[in-house]
C-alpha cells in the first residue's frame, strides 16, 4: 500500500504554538502531498514536496521531506484556532494507474 | 468547493434498496474518484475512473459500482445498501495523472442505512 501514516492521532496546542506532524511511508515515492480537512468539509490540498526537494514553505506551513528515512513532517508556525482540522499526507508513486490513498491522519486542536 | 458538486448532501435510505450518488464537476479534468470516510478509517478509495468508460476498483469496492458515460459526472451505485456503508462519501477531482496539482474534494455526501 502507498499509503501514508500520520502521527500523532491528536495534538492539542494553545494558539501561538507551533503545530508539528509527521508521515511515514514504505515504498519510494516521487512526491508527497499534504491536506486539511476541516470538520464535516471534504479535504482540501495544502502543499506537495516533490522526491528531490527536501524542504517547501507555503505561508505559515513548512514541509520537510527525507526520503531516505521515508518520512515527512509538516509544520504549522503561529498556529490559529481556525487551524483546528485533521490533516493527512499523501505519499504518491508516479508510475501506473493509481490514486491517492490516505491514512487516519492526526487531529489537531488549537486552543484560543 | 469550486467546480465540484456531490448529490445529495444527506440521504437516509433502507437496507436493500439501490442508492445513487452523483458526483458533477464543471473543471474537465480527467481524474475521478470515490472514497468513503469512517471513524478510525480515514478515507478509503472505492473507485476511479480515467476518464469517460475507463474505471477502476480501489482498496473497498466490494458492494459498489460506478459508472462515467461523461466526463463531467462519475456515479457511485450501491446495488443493494447496508448498514455497513452508512459513512461519508467523498468525490475528488485531478487535473493530473501523477496528483501534482493535487485533488480537489466535493463537501461529501451523509449516507445512512436503516
Amino acid at each position: 500500500s502507498q499509503q501514508g501514516e500520520e502521527d500523532p492521532q491528536a495534538l492539542s496546542i494553545q494558539e501561538g504554538e507551533n503545530a508539528t506532524m509527521n508521515c511515514s511511508y514504505k515504498t519510494s515515492i516521487n512526491n508527497l502531498q499534504w491536506y486539511r480537512q476541516n470538520s464535516g468539509r471534504g479535504l482540501v490540498h495544502l502543499i506537495l514536496i516533490r522526491s528531490n526537494e527536501r524542504e517547501k514553505h507555503s505561508g505559515r506551513l513548512r514541509v520537510t521531506l527525507d526520503t531516505s528515512k521515508k518520512s515527512s513532517s509538516l509544520l504549522i508556525t503561529a498556529s490559529r484556532a481556525a487551524d483546528t482540522a485533521s490533516y493527512f499526507c499523501a505519499p504518491t508513486r508516479g508510475t501506473g494507474r493509481r490514486a491517492l490513498t490516505f491514512g487516519s491522519g492526526t487531529r489537531l486542536q488549537v486552543q484560543p | 468547493d469550486a467546480g465540484i458538486t456531490q448529490s445529495p448532501r444527506h440521504k437516509v435510505t433502507e437496507t436493500g434498496t439501490p442508492v445513487t450518488l452523483r458526483c458533477h464537476q464543471t473543471e474537465n479534468h480527467r481524474y475521478m474518484y470515490w472514497y468513503r470516510q469512517d471513524p478510525g478509517h480515514g478515507l478509503r478509495l472505492i473507485h476511479y475512473s480515467y476518464g469517460v468508460k475507463d474505471t477502476d476498483k480501489g482498496e473497498v469496492s466490494d458492494g459498489y459500482s460506478v459508472s462515467r458515460s461523461k466526463t463531467e459526472d462519475f456515479l457511485l451505485t450501491l446495488e443493494s445498501a447496508t448498514s455497513s456503508q452508512t459513512s461519508v462519501y467523498f468525490c475528488a477531482i485531478s487535473e493530473s495523472e501523477k496528483s501534482f496539482y493535487g485533488y480537489t474534494f466535493g463537501s461529501g455526501t451523509r449516507l445512512t442505512v436503516v
